[in-house]
């Protein structure tokens, strides 16, 4: 089954520390990708997307994320996290090739940053 | 733009009773989808809908679960009768098209069965 993998479960940083949280997927062809927030108590929100052209995708607030191709990686950065970065980040595949709508999610990473 | 719209935002129930979680999607929008999301497996996608026709009910979980989107601008999650394991977030997101695939999501139903 097709399938997206988070690594890091959880992630505890310093602020002005670097990030970068990784996302892999399982399918073989023509995929779009996305990273969505979820800040505490608060609804999903799309951080960057790629679905074609230059693989280093910049998003909001900060963050990048570089699509690797032969390491089927979606991995997400920033280069100093504050506080406010605290939240739970999800990396999400779509199957292009499938025709399909869906999204298919990661399990989250948790990003506590202390101040 | 007012973005998606559930109701309600909170919902305790006792075991047994129906409960029906509602969703207004983003005006203009023809893809919607329900999704649970819980501690122990994450988000997962219930069903979706295009021009309001079920796409794919796989993700339902079993027969106690149904869902309706009777027009463009409305749908329905129905769950009956609600047992305690079902208490989650529910998300409700929709999508301008079909080709168009970022999702914006609603603020969520979170369901407590008793």
């Amino acid at each position: 089954a097709q399938s997206v993998s988070q690594h890091n479960h959880h992630v505890i940083l310093s602020e002005a520390a670097s990030l970068e949280l990784g996302c892999n997927y399982s399918y073989g062809g023509t995929v779009n990708l996305f990273w969505y927030v979820q800040y505490p108590g608060q609804h999903l929100q799309l951080l960057l997307k790629y679905f074609s052209g230059d693989p280093l995708v910049k998003g909001i607030k900060g963050f990048e994320a570089e699509f690797i191709k032969s390491k089927f990686s979606f991995n997400l950065r920033k280069p100093s996290v504050q506080w406010s970065d605290t939240a739970e980040y999800f990396c999400a595949v779509n199957d292009v090739g499938a025709g399909s709508y869906q999204l298919t999610f990661g399990k989250g990473t948790k990003l506590s940053v202390i101040p | 733009d007012a973005g998606v719209i559930q109701s309600p935002r909170h919902e305790v129930t006792e075991m047994g009773q129906e409960v029906t979680l509602r969703c207004k999607p983003i005006s203009g929008h023809n893809s919607l989808f329900w999704y649970r999301q819980t501690m122990m497996r994450g988000l997962e996608l219930l069903i979706y809908f295009n021009n309001n026709v079920p796409i794919d009910d796989s993700g339902m979980p079993e027969d106690r679960f149904s869902a309706k989107m009777p027009n463009a601008s409305f749908s329905t999650l129905k769950i009956q009768p609600s047992e305690p394991r079902d208490s989650a977030v529910y998300f409700c997101a929709s999508s301008p098209s079909a080709g168009y695939n970022e999702q914006f999501f609603g603020p969520g139903t979170r369901l407590t069965v008793l």
